[in-house]
């Protein structure tokens, strides 16, 4: 089945360590998204693709950054993970940017827990 | 400014009783996505309105797009256990090239 897959499902770092999570597709969408989620809140737009074109939120912490090689994968980057970051990252895909006929598919997620 | 205002924040309610989550903006939407969120996995869509007024059904999910099309609703009849997750919506606004969601509803359906 197409699906998105993140890995790992859940990561343990260290204050400050550098950690990347990834995430892959196999839908072919022209969009991939960054999103973090805390505890039962709303995901929270990170950054996105839009194929090549990087387009990262007004608010995202320059402590965040992506990668996109390809159509198929695209990697979170925390730089020097505060304790404030812990969370759920969630990946996901459309087909387009907007409208009705490209919802978001999500991958399960990262659950990122700094120590 | 939070664009969608979701209500309740959460629910807990009894196997067998109806309920329903309300969806609401002071902006227009071109459509409204409603996910399920069940706890540690991603969203999953459950269904898009397009249409003011429109109304579409999923088994025991009813969703209804408001007329002016800048509120929506999701009724749940006779919830189950199985129903327990957090609700999403979310749209596309004018201006906004991005999805926006609302805070979400927790719901908990217990035996």
């Amino acid at each position: 089945d197409a699906m998105v897959i993140q890995n790992p499902r859940y990561q343990v770092t260290q204050f400050g360590k550098p950690v990347t999570l990834s995430c892959s597709q196999t839908l072919n969408h022209n969009v991939m998204y960054w999103y973090q989620q805390k505890s039962s809140q709303a995901p929270k737009l990170l950054f996105h693709y839009y194929d090549k074109d990087f387009n990262n939120e007004a608010d995202t912490p320059d402590n965040f950054q992506s990668r996109r090689p390809n159509t198929s994968f695209c990697f979170l980057d925390i730089r020097s993970p505060g304790l404030g970051d812990a969370a759920m990252y969630l990946c996901a895909t459309s087909r387009e940017g907007r409208g009705a006929d490209s919802p978001l598919h999500f991958g399960n997620g990262t659950r990122l827990t700094v120590t | 400014t939070q664009l969608l205002e979701q209500s309740p924040q959460f629910l807990s309610i009894q196997e067998g009783e109806n309920l329903t989550v309300y969806c609401n903006s002071s902006s227009v939407f071109s459509s409204l996505q409603w996910y399920r969120q069940e706890p540690g996995e991603g969203p999953v869509l459950l269904v898009t309105v397009v249409t003011g007024g429109e109304v579409k059904k999923l088994k025991r999910l009813t969703f209804q797009f408001g007329d002016a099309r800048k509120d929506s609703s999701l009724h749940i009849t006779a919830a189950q256990p199985g129903d327990t997750g957090l609700y999403l919506c979310a749209g596309y606004s004018s201006g906004y090239s991005t999805l926006t969601f609302g805070k979400g509803t927790m719901l908990l359906v217990s035996p």
